[in-house]
Order: C-alpha cells, then structure tokens, then sequence
C-alpha cells in the first residue's frame, strides 16, 4: 500500500547550505506533520498542517527553517544556512484527522551538515 | 523542561514473559496517550490508545494502562515475541480545548529500547 514517502533517504550537506526535504502523504490525509529526531530521543514536533495552512509551527527552531505544503498533499521542509546542530532525522507523518491524531510516519531522511 | 517522560532506556524481558513500558506526563491538559513502536531505519508505527475517559485499552497482545491521577500510563505486552524487539515512544496530545490549535501536536517521550530474548 501507499504510505507515506520521504526524499531524500539520506542528504548530506555542508554548513551554510540550504536544503530541502519532501515528503509525500497518504493520500486523502489532510493532516501532515514534521518531526526532527536526534539520537537516542523522541520525535521532537516542528510544524503541522491542516490542508494547505500551517496550523501550528511553534516546533519550528529559528527563521532558518520554514515549510511549504501548497497544494494540500506534497510538503517541503526547507533549511536555509544549515548548521551542524541540524543534523538529525526529519520525520514526516500524516493522519486522516487530529482528534485522535493516530499517525502514519514515513522513514525519514537522516540529514548531515558537515 | 520534558513533558513526556519515559524513564528506562531499555528493557530485556525472556519470550514469552510480560513485558511492561512506563510513560510518565506531567502537563494535566494531556487527554489522549499513543504508543509508538519503532524499527530500525524505519518510522514509528502506531500500536495502541487511550483516552483519558479510560483507564485502559486492550488490543491482542497490547494492553494500556492509564493512571490519571498518578500522570502515568504503562504499556503491557503479553506475551512478549522476539518480534517486538524495538523501540517503544509514549505520545501525547491535547484534543478537548475548544478550537485548540495544538491538537495536532504530538509530544513524544524518548523511548525504550525492548530486547526480547528467545
């Protein structure tokens, strides 16, 4: 079945560089989700989108980081001037609804700024 | 300051046995509680439930238990496979503030690492 997919698997990076990371939910899903994930912890929420809206980016760290979703399937988690501190596995989710919020999580991609 | 705790890194139990995963919360406004279990070079994956009208959610193997008074709930597995090695997240979210803009905000515990030995 269609579940959730993630582009790229593995991204390395120099400090400085901007990157981009696309995730494609489930389809019918209008809640899609980013989380960041460093080692040895817990997903560590970023930003959720109702259909095309953000409707909460309070997990967002700076300015640097910033999401698109624009059509209300396809989202791009986009990093501008990485650091080595952004290095981490982001995980993207999507769920039919957020009442009970039962999420579907795609595999990642393991981000490496050098 | 960690809202979702979980406290034991990891847990060895023989197949067959219980195996049992504690989560601790400490935010009361929590109202709805996921487990997530977690391969290798994979996503979590949903397992089970429980709101906190219940005090606990059975599902084969996979019993919640939540004790809201104590902001603890705990995850039982009967019996455990070697299957279910992997690690386990407690989840929590908020659902019943009206208009609540953070419903869909999940906050994740950092996870116990099950080893089931056969």
């Amino acid at each position: 079945g269609a579940g959730v997919s993630q582009t790229p698997s593995n991204k390395v990076t120099e400090k400085g560089k901007y990157v981009e990371l696309r995730c494609d939910p489930i389809s019918g899903h209008t809640a899609l989700y980013w989380y960041r994930q460093s080692l040895g912890q817990g997903p560590e929420f970023l930003i959720y989108f109702q259909g095309t809206g953000a409707a909460d980016d309070s997990g967002l760290p700076n300015d640097r980081f910033f999401a698109v979703r624009p059509e209300g399937s396809v989202s791009t988690l986009k990093i501008q001037r990485t650091e080595r501190g952004d290095s981490a596995v982001y995980l993207c989710a999507s769920s039919l609804d957020t009442v009970h919020n039962r999420q579907f999580f795609g595999p990642g991609t393991r981000l490496t700024v050098l | 300051d960690q809202q979702v705790k979980q406290n034991s890194p990891s847990l060895s139990v023989q197949e067959g046995r219980i195996s049992i995963l504690n989560c601790d919360y400490t935010n009361s406004m929590f109202d709805y509680f996921l487990w997530y279990k977690k391969y290798p070079a994979e996503g979590p994956t949903f397992l089970i439930s429980i709101s906190s009208i219940k005090d606990k959610n059975e599902d084969g193997r996979f019993t919640v238990f939540l004790n809201k008074s104590a902001k603890h709930l705990s995850l039982h597995i009967v019996p455990s496979q070697p299957g279910d090695s992997a690690v386990y997240f407690c989840a929590a979210i908020t659902n019943s503030i009206p208009f609540n803009t953070n419903a869909g905000k999940s906050t994740f515990g950092d996870g116990t690492t099950l080893t089931v030995k056969p």
